[in-house]
């Protein structure tokens, strides 16, 4: 059964840093997604994304961080000078479609700031 | 889009038991999503019921929805330890931005 896979599964950065956190979607899906977790806390929307460009972000979706979909595989966040905050799992998703869709979710990528 | 409030907060059962758990929003859907996250890892949909849809079923999963009550719930018959997990609903109009509450934290033991 297809799957989102996720790189790393664990990255430790220090604060200032940038990191990328890298997905694999579904390959027929079209629309993609970040959320993320904060330890003992709500999963949160990040960000959506279709046809190479934003849809949808969310108010923690700030300059500090940016998508992309580099190639016909691949889709990145990039979080540029990291703080102890953003410290959390991030998880991926992608979608066939948009409205009446399910969304398939990715393990998630544990990142630490320290 | 809107948060789905789940109840109870936590349940705890036997295997072989039933386990319901409720969901409450508040503005129109287009649909509901039942998700289900085992400790820590990612999210796994479950059941997409619509807004026209009063009851769907899913292998040991039975979802109603009501909208005149603006409620939704799922029921998992013959529970195993297996469905030890948070289960969470996600109400969605005109978006497909989910938005996630506390869940339901649903412990099964053996």
């Amino acid at each position: 059964e297809p799957e989102v896979t996720q790189t790393p599964s664990h990255q430790v950065t220090q604060m200032g840093q940038e990191v990328i956190l890298r997905c694999v979607p579904i390959s027929n899906h079209l629309y993609f997604y970040w959320y993320r977790q904060i330890l003992g806390q709500k999963v949160e929307f990040l960000v959506s994304f279709y046809n190479n460009e934003i849809s949808e972000k969310s108010e923690i979706f700030d300059d500090q961080f940016s998508v992309e979909r580099p190639d016909g595989s691949n889709f990145t966040l990039k979080i540029r000078s990291t703080k102890l905050e953003d410290s959390a799992m991030y998880f991926c998703a992608s979608s066939e479609g948009q409205l009446s869709y399910e969304q398939y979710f990715g393990p998630g990528t544990r990142l630490t700031v320290t | 889009s809107q948060q789905g409030e789940e109840d109870p907060q936590a349940l705890s059962i036997q295997e072989g038991e039933n386990a319901t758990m409720n969901c409450s929003y508040k503005t129109s859907i287009n649909n509901l999503q039942w998700y289900r996250q085992n400790s820590g890892r990612g999210l796994v949909h479950l059941i997409l019921i619509r807004s026209n849809e009063r009851e769907k079923h899913s292998g040991r999963l039975r979802v109603t929805l009501d909208t005149s009550k603006k409620s939704s719930s799922l029921l998992i018959t013959a529970s195993r330890a297996a469905d030890t997990a948070s289960y969470f609903c996600a109400p969605l109009q005109n978006t497909d931005k989910l938005i996630f509450g506390t869940g339901t934290r649903l412990q099964v033991f053996p």
